[in-house]
């Protein structure tokens, strides 16, 4: 089974701040099935990324993904009050997910 | 737009079944695969397997097989989960979620669309 590590397990930041969100993974993944959802409490993930960097239908340009091989990152440019949720990096190969970076507010 | 709406909440005793239904619209039903998944409190996300609607054919999580079943019904849109045993440590909240891509596409996944979530208990 490929594990999946983020990093860091909370992130405090502020509106209109730029953050990076880590994913390594025990082995190494096809960027092509390497995705990020993002949760709020008490909702589904929504999917925000797929093939590590394509972003899915609706999501706005200020998410980007990145990233090969075992190392792969979500970048957030700018902060809006709505991006403060959990992050999982999802490869799906195997169908793991990681354990979930909290973006809260700092 | 695809939708997916799932059954109520379940409380059932430990060795019980129990049965979930994933009704979708909005798209072809039999073109993409389904994918069950659950999210027990304080763990990551856990994929149970997924059953291509148009021929039924299921792959299980190794983990599960012997417990799950999963079925689509096309003349309703709908597909269902049954787990069975249950235990304690499966009290967790369920989700259906849709394929991003059919499945007569070269690549596959991740999961798109998803459905609301369905809380299953599992307590004496």
């Amino acid at each position: 089974e490929i594990v999946l590590t983020q990093s860091p397990a909370t992130l405090s930041s502020s509106p209109g701040e730029g953050v990076t969100l880590s994913c390594r993974t025990s082995h190494v993944v096809s960027s092509l099935y390497l995705a990020w959802y993002q949760q709020k409490p008490g909702q589904a993930p929504r999917l925000l990324i797929y093939g590590a960097s394509n972003r899915a239908s609706g999501v706005p340009d200020r998410f980007s993904g990145s990233g090969s091989g075992t190392d792969f990152t979500l970048t957030i440019s700018r902060l809006e009050p709505e991006d403060f949720a959990v992050y999982y990096c999802h490869q799906y190969s195997g169908y793991t997910f990681g354990q979930g970076t909290k973006v809260e507010t700092k | 737009q695809a939708q997916l709406v799932q059954s109520g909440a379940e409380v059932k005793k430990p060795g019980a079944s129990v049965r979930l239904s994933c009704k979708t619209s909005g798209y072809n039903f039999a073109d993409f695969y389904i994918h069950w998944l659950r999210q027990a409190p304080g763990h990551r996300l856990q994929w149970m397997g997924w059953i291509n609607p148009n021929s039924g054919a299921t792959n299980y999580e190794q983990r599960f097989q012997g417990r799950v079943t999963m079925t689509g019904d096309t003349s309703s849109n709908t597909a269902y989960m049954e787990l069975r045993r249950l235990r304690s440590d499966d009290t967790a909240v369920y989700f259906c979620a849709r394929d991003r891509v059919p499945h007569y596409d070269v690549l596959t996944g991740p999961p798109d669309y998803w459905g609301q979530g369905t809380l299953v208990t599992v307590s004496s």
